[in-house]
């Protein structure tokens, strides 16, 4: 069993779309987390959800939007999508805040 | 504010040969230092962590890393590298503030048959 499955795996799409990114981890963990991470592979945290209360919000443009159904899930909704937006998007899953992360295995995201 | 710094964006190291990738960071007291590595097309995986203890870590894959406080680093070594060993290794202190870890861009490492 997968414990942090990401879907989908690639996204391919125009630019001005809205697209999302489901998440969802089996461990029974608290916080779930969004990463991006760029073409120079720099990995930056954008969002962070403890049992489905919003805990850390990075500058992130406001068409970016974090959903949490509940603990085990956690989406990631793209309003208007930009060029700038293509980038491998993961997600994490921990115990507590600050604990050790387990990654799913991202969701690569290209805008043309 | 937090920070961690990779000096190297990539090493190259001999099969059979010992390794080091190194680390400094950036905290506001006492830190907790994590390794991470990426294998390409993967999601990041749990190496080590050092939270307090013994200066010297033992982790996953035959790993270790060692704590130095006055140096503040913590670089991850390898007695004898494999082939396989051939990713992309991230150092990350775990930001007190936000509760949550800090990456950079990471390290890649090169094991040369």
């Amino acid at each position: 069993d997968t414990a942090v499955s990401q879907t989908p795996k690639y996204l391919v799409t125009q630019m001005g779309n809205d697209k999302s990114i489901k998440c969802e981890q089996n461990l029974g963990h608290d916080t779930m987390y969004w990463y991006k991470q760029d073409s120079k592979k720099f990995l930056k945290i954008m969002f962070s959800y403890n049992n489905k209360e919003l805990i850390i919000n990075e500058t992130v443009p406001n068409r970016f939007s974090p959903k949490s159904p509940d603990k085990a899930h956690l989406n990631l909704h793209i309003n208007s999508l930009e060029l700038g937006d293509s980038a491998v998007y993961f997600c994490a899953s921990s115990q507590a805040e600050g604990g050790e992360l387990f990654f799913g295995e991202g969701s690569r995201l290209t805008v043309l | 504010a937090q920070s961690v710094a990779q000096p190297e964006d990539q090493v190259n190291v001999a099969e059979g040969n010992p390794l080091t990738v190194k680390c400094t960071y950036s905290v506001s007291g006492n830190p907790y230092l994590f390794w991470y590595v990426q294998y390409p097309n993967r999601g990041l995986q749990f190496l080590l962590k050092y939270i307090t203890g013994d200066n010297l870590v033992k982790g996953s894959y035959g790993f270790e890393a060692e704590f130095n406080k006055s140096q503040t680093s913590f670089h991850l070594k390898k007695p004898s590298a494999l082939v396989s060993d051939s990713a992309l290794y991230f150092c990350a202190p775990l930001d007190m503030g936000r509760r949550a870890l800090t990456f950079g861009s990471g390290t890649r490492l090169q094991v040369q048959p």
